[in-house]
């Protein structure tokens, strides 16, 4: 499968505790995004790579949340002293950014996290 | 001005039939806006995507139509299947910015 691929699909975790996702995106896209979808609402941007650079992040992405994409291919997204209100889908997507002025972005499965 | 409006939040279609799903946009600078659909726990998937130049793309049974002076857009489904019961989102970004700005999505129900 040569898909976006998001590990763990899911994540049941205790208020305060961190967690850690990874994001292996297709071989050789150079951009990277990460979302976060809340139930029943549409993906919400959260902050995206270019190869390993991380050239913007969201308001939503409070100091409690960290990514990074060390050798510009796969990616993880930490998130410190987890809440509540974190809980949600968080989406990694890919493209390859360059040969075209618009993208397709490719999303893999996501990975859901509860926060107890 | 970064909003994308989508409607209905919810639609029921006879098998065979048109489904139609509205979103709307304030931001000028927008100029590619992609469908997106997404089944039950997995990730969107593009399902075709337009740029304001045109005012139509077809592609199978699935037409993006675009009007820009009313800055608006819509996804006409033709003959509908069970198997497009699904949740479809619209989007929309800046060339130079990729980050998708999305609608709130529409939860399509084919009726067979």
């Amino acid at each position: 499968d040569t898909g976006v691929s998001q590990d763990p699909r899911h994540k049941i975790t205790k208020r305060g505790q961190n967690v850690t996702f990874r994001c292996d995106p297709i071989s050789e896209h150079n951009r990277l995004y990460w979302y976060r979808q809340t139930l029943g609402q549409g993906p919400e941007f959260l902050t995206y790579f270019q190869n390993e650079a991380q050239l913007e992040k969201s308001r939503l992405l409070s100091d409690r949340f960290s990514a990074e994409r060390p050798k510009g291919s796969f990616s993880t997204l930490e998130i410190q002293r987890t809440e509540q209100g974190d809980s949600a889908m968080y989406l990694c997507a890919s493209t390859a950014y360059g040969d075209s002025s618009y993208n397709e972005q490719f999303f893999g499965p996501g990975t859901r996290l509860t926060v107890l | 001005q970064q909003q994308v409006k989508q409607s209905p939040q919810s639609l029921i279609v006879q098998k065979g039939g048109i489904s139609i799903i509205n979103c709307a946009y304030e931001n000028t600078a927008f100029d590619y806006f992609p469908w997106y659909q997404q089944f039950p726990g997995k990730g969107p998937a593009l399902l075709i995507a337009i740029r304001p130049d045109v005012s139509e793309k077809k592609e199978g049974r699935f037409t993006i139509s675009f009007n820009k002076s009313a800055k608006q857009f819509s996804l006409h489904i033709m003959d509908s299947q069970p198997g497009d019961s699904a949740t479809y989102f619209c989007a929309a970004s800046i060339e130079s910015n990729y980050q998708l700005i999305w609608g709130a999505g529409t939860k399509l129900i084919i009726k067979p």
